[in-house]
């Protein structure tokens, strides 16, 4: 994988807690991306980054936050879990737009 | 008009068959399309992708389609291997928005 690291790899938590998940990259790509895969979906865009501090939200973003304070890190936090959020979260990042997207192993992440 | 359709929601192939996936979007503003290969338990990974000043792209054993006028694109595989099995997306953008539509998944398995 493309100097990615994502962590936790995997979390249980109760609904109404807070969860922050983190995305590292050693790539120093501009973009950064969170998305969730939910089965029939396909990949959805929850949040994106275009550069450090800047942020924007993306397709299904309510319940979410994101902070980049580095070039190399994005933060997504869920600010109170519900069981819809359950679902596995990918980080990506890219050199580009419109170019190819390098993505992290994800992040399992189970709401109860 | 920012869906990307995609189709069959699973195939089966056998050893050596042709694979053929298809994806129709409405947005004519979308100018690149890439196709996304993902394993169990791994983030999606690029495959191959086109660009719309072609008809057809090819890498290896898998090429690109695209018809411009009809709006759609297909992921041909040849020779599909027991290995080619995983599931695969096709997606969508246009530079001038950071989002990556992204079709709902094909998930193939090739019999020996």
């Amino acid at each position: 994988d493309a100097g990615i690291t994502q962590s936790p790899r995997h979390k249980v938590t109760e609904t109404g807690t807070p969860v922050t998940l983190r995305c590292h990259q050693t790539e120093n790509h501009r973009y950064m991306y969170w998305y969730r895969q939910d089965p029939g979906h396909g990949l959805r865009l929850i949040h994106y980054s275009y550069g450090v501090k800047d942020t924007d939200k993306g397709e299904v973003s309510d319940g979410y936050s994101v902070s980049r304070s580095k070039t190399e890190d994005f933060l997504l936090t869920l600010e109170s879990a519900t069981s819809s959020q359950t679902s596995v979260y990918f980080c990506a990042i890219s050199a580009q737009v419109n170019t190819e997207a390098f993505f992290g192993q994800g992040t399992r992440l189970t709401v109860v | 008009q920012q869906q990307v359709k995609q189709s069959p929601q699973s195939l089966i192939v056998q050893k050596g068959g042709i694979s053929i996936i298809n994806c129709a979007y409405e947005n004519t503003a979308f100018d690149y399309f890439p196709w996304y290969q993902q394993f169990p338990g791994k983030g999606p990974a690029l495959l191959i992708a086109i660009r719309p000043d072609v008809s057809e792209k090819k890498e290896g054993r898998f090429t690109i389609s695209f018809n411009k006028s009809a709006k759609q694109f297909s992921l041909h595989i040849m020779d599909s291997q027991p290995g080619d099995s995983a599931t695969y997306f096709c997606a969508a953008s246009m530079a001038s928005n950071y989002q990556l539509i992204w079709g709902a998944g094909t998930k193939l398995i090739i019999k020996p």
